[in-house]
């Protein structure tokens, strides 16, 4: 199975960079995504790691380090359209496709 | 390119009645397709995993009586909640993944059951 754990509700000010930290122990794994989700809305993809490094796209990066089993969201310049939940989320190596998603970050950006 | 529809996108009926809910991927062939339900301010909680032409794979839990699955094509899924109750009420997401695998989400259903 799969444990994905990462903050509950974090606070930042506009055009300030905030980290979003996931951790996870999986007993197979073959890739992380991060997804936004906005309030009432369904989750749109941001990135997918499933090599150790950075990939930077845009304002939002995001980091994987497969030997710790963990993972972050940066996101630069912040706006206050950036407030919404952030979810990562680990593919599992046993069954192709299938995700499994932590319970989410809020992010609420204030002026 | 990767874009996932839903129909409807909300649905408010009777106790008892049985709701459809289709979900499509617009620009490309879905090998998978993936169902999850959402309740307020929780996270996604995956309900099945459907492949094209085979049977869907619940997860522990779900009642694939009452959660009818069907992924008839490369393009479309649909999800039929039979006898609908109030507690049923939620919001619905699908997902497709191609080759790549990642899931790209539909815009949800919110269902409401009187």
């Amino acid at each position: 199975g799969q444990n994905i754990d990462q903050p509950t509700e974090m606070t930042a000010t506009e055009g300030a960079i905030v980290q979003i930290n996931c951790t996870y122990q999986t007993s197979g794994f073959n890739g992380l995504f991060w997804y936004q989700q906005h309030a009432g809305e369904a989750p749109t993809f941001l990135s997918y790691n499933v090599l150790d490094g950075l990939e930077e796209k845009g304002r939002f990066s995001s980091f994987l380090s497969r030997s710790k089993g963990y993972s972050y969201l940066l996101l630069k310049e912040l706006q206050m359209k950036d407030s919404a939940s952030y979810l990562c989320a680990v593919r599992d190596g046993t069954n192709a496709g299938k995700s499994t998603f932590g319970d989410g970050t809020t992010l609420t950006v204030k002026p | 390119g990767a874009v996932v529809s839903q129909h409807p996108s909300r649905v408010i009926c009777k106790s008892g009645t049985s709701v459809k809910i289709e979900c499509r991927s617009l620009d490309f062939q879905a090998t998978t397709m993936f169902w999850y339900r959402q309740f307020p301010k929780q996270s996604l909680m995956l309900m099945a995993t459907s492949n094209e032409g085979s049977k869907a794979t619940y997860e522990q839990g779900v009642e694939k009586d009452k959660f009818l699955i069907n992924h008839a094509s490369l393009t479309l899924s649909t999800l039929t909640v039979t006898s609908a109750h109030p507690e049923d009420s939620s919001f619905y997401i699908c997902s497709a993944a191609g080759t790549t695998d990642t899931q790209y989400f539909g815009p949800g259903t919110r269902l409401t059951v009187l």
